[in-house]
């Protein structure tokens, strides 16, 4: 059970987009449509941005946007803001019928 | 609305045992599968464990696998971790969340700390 392998960071101006990278193995991110992504801020619970790879939850915003191509699924924020400064995290089901988080990456609004 | 809240965490000593809760409201208690998270001081999140429905598949993970127990009492609508044998790498914050192959809610968390 590793941890999915994401940067420790990624950073970008105001109005910039970035992308956050989350790779697995053939056994987790590239075997199933169950990545999800998380956001959390300092002392907060995470809570839910993508689910399913692609999909957005009511309520949260379509600057957030998810995609998966063999073991490495990715997390795009267009038109970044200063609210998204978080630490964000993919996770996947895998083939033990265990969950996994990435390693986390820091996103820094410059 | 839906809230889940932990309750049980504290200090302990290594070896000792501690049961956590997680009440929830707001939604079908016995219509969700539930997860386990913890998250250590500065470090990332690291899932537990996972209870379906009913409470008839529970998975682990192998770093708690043999010490932690999950179960649930849908009739209490209460989401329960057994942890024996705890260990100094065992200190975390433990959230409860809603869902399978996703956690749409999640709890405020209840922070455990194993030391002597």
């Amino acid at each position: 059970q590793s941890a999915l392998t994401q940067p420790a960071s990624v950073s970008g101006s105001p109005g910039q987009s970035i992308t956050i990278s989350c790779t697995g193995t053939s056994s987790d991110v590239g075997a199933y449509n169950y990545v999800s992504w998380y956001q959390q801020h300092p002392g907060k619970a995470p809570k839910l941005m993508i689910y399913d790879v692609s999909n957005r939850p009511s309520g949260v915003s379509n600057r957030f946007s998810g995609s998966k191509s063999g073991n490495t699924a990715s997390l795009t924020i267009s038109g970044l803001q200063a609210e998204d400064e978080a630490d964000y995290y993919c996770s996947s089901y895998t083939s033990s019928s265990t969950y996994v988080f990435g390693t986390g990456t820091k996103v820094t609004v410059l | 609305q839906v809230h889940l809240v932990e309750s049980g965490g504290g200090v302990v000593q290594p070896g000792r045992s501690l049961r956590l809760s997680c009440a929830a409201s707001g939604f079908t208690f016995s219509s969700y599968a539930l997860h386990w998270v913890r998250q250590a001081p500065g470090k990332g999140l690291e899932w537990v464990a996972f209870i379906s429905y009913y409470g008839s598949n529970k998975y682990y993970a192998d770093s708690v696998k043999g010490r932690f127990t999950i179960s649930r009492d849908n009739t209490r609508n209460t989401l329960f971790l057994q942890m024996n044998s705890l260990r100094a790498e065992d200190t975390a914050v433990y959230y409860c969340a809603r869902g399978g192959s996703y956690s749409d809610y999640w709890g405020q968390g209840t922070l455990v700390t194993v030391s002597s």
